[in-house]
């Protein structure tokens, strides 16, 4: 089944607002990269964490790593229309060459 | 630069007919991987290959096949297309390691 479960599946903003995605996974990661789908368009990587404990950002978006490499978040400080699109974390379980995704956070924001 | 191909786009076939989607990649990428995205499962992995010659099963594996007779090309191939295997399908590549992974454009599949 599958090993990386993220929440919420939907959220819906007034533009202005905060926006928080969580991710977890059953085995520990290698590293969590997270990827942003605009509707109608395919994944692109916005980030990859690597250390325990690590947190990252870019602009108005913060990611975070959990210390026991089984856990992250993006949050998504005064929400803008441009936000709008489906959040994806990403996870390699140490020691496999596969990367697994969780089943993204679907992100509207109502101007 | 041309990145990651998929092609066909889009894509009809009738139940127990077989096709193959084609990926390419130009990027001497070591790792490819095919998905599948249906709504609210997010991306699965179907296939995956780490290297020319070599492939392994992802989370779906079941009703397709992969090959990797090179580095640049990863046909995923669809024996007896099932209603169920409607969906849209993602080919990514990346390098050896921690790294990014790109992916194409996308494949709609409709299987009626």
């Amino acid at each position: 089944g599958q090993q990386v479960m993220q929440i919420p599946q939907y959220q819906h903003v007034q533009e202005g607002e905060d926006f928080t995605t969580y991710c977890n996974s059953s085995t520990t990661l290698s590293n969590i990269q997270w990827y942003k789908q605009r509707p109608g368009g395919h994944p692109v990587f916005l980030i990859q964490l690597v250390k325990s404990g690590e947190v990252k950002k870019q602009k108005r978006l913060t990611f975070q790593f959990g210390e026991a490499k089984k856990n992250s978040s993006l949050h998504i400080t005064a929400t803008q229309t441009t936000d709008v699109g489906t959040y994806f974390c990403a996870g390699k379980p140490s020691n496999t060459g596969k990367l697994i995704f969780g089943q993204g956070t679907t992100l509207q924001v109502k101007p | 630069n041309a990145g990651v191909t998929q092609t066909p786009k889009f894509q009809v076939l009738k139940t127990g007919q077989s096709m193959t989607l084609q990926c390419a990649q130009d990027m001497n990428h070591e790792y490819m991987s095919w998905y599948r995205q249906d709504p609210g499962m997010g991306l699965r992995l179907i296939h995956y290959s780490v290297g020319a010659g070599i492939t392994d099963q992802g989370e779906v594996p079941n009703g397709y096949n992969v090959s990797r007779s090179t580095t640049e090309d990863f046909p995923l191939r669809l024996l007896s297309a099932a209603p169920s295997q409607t969906s849209v399908y993602f080919c990514a590549s990346s390098r050896q390691g921690a790294t990014e992974a790109f992916f194409g454009q996308g494949t709609r599949l409709t299987v009626v």
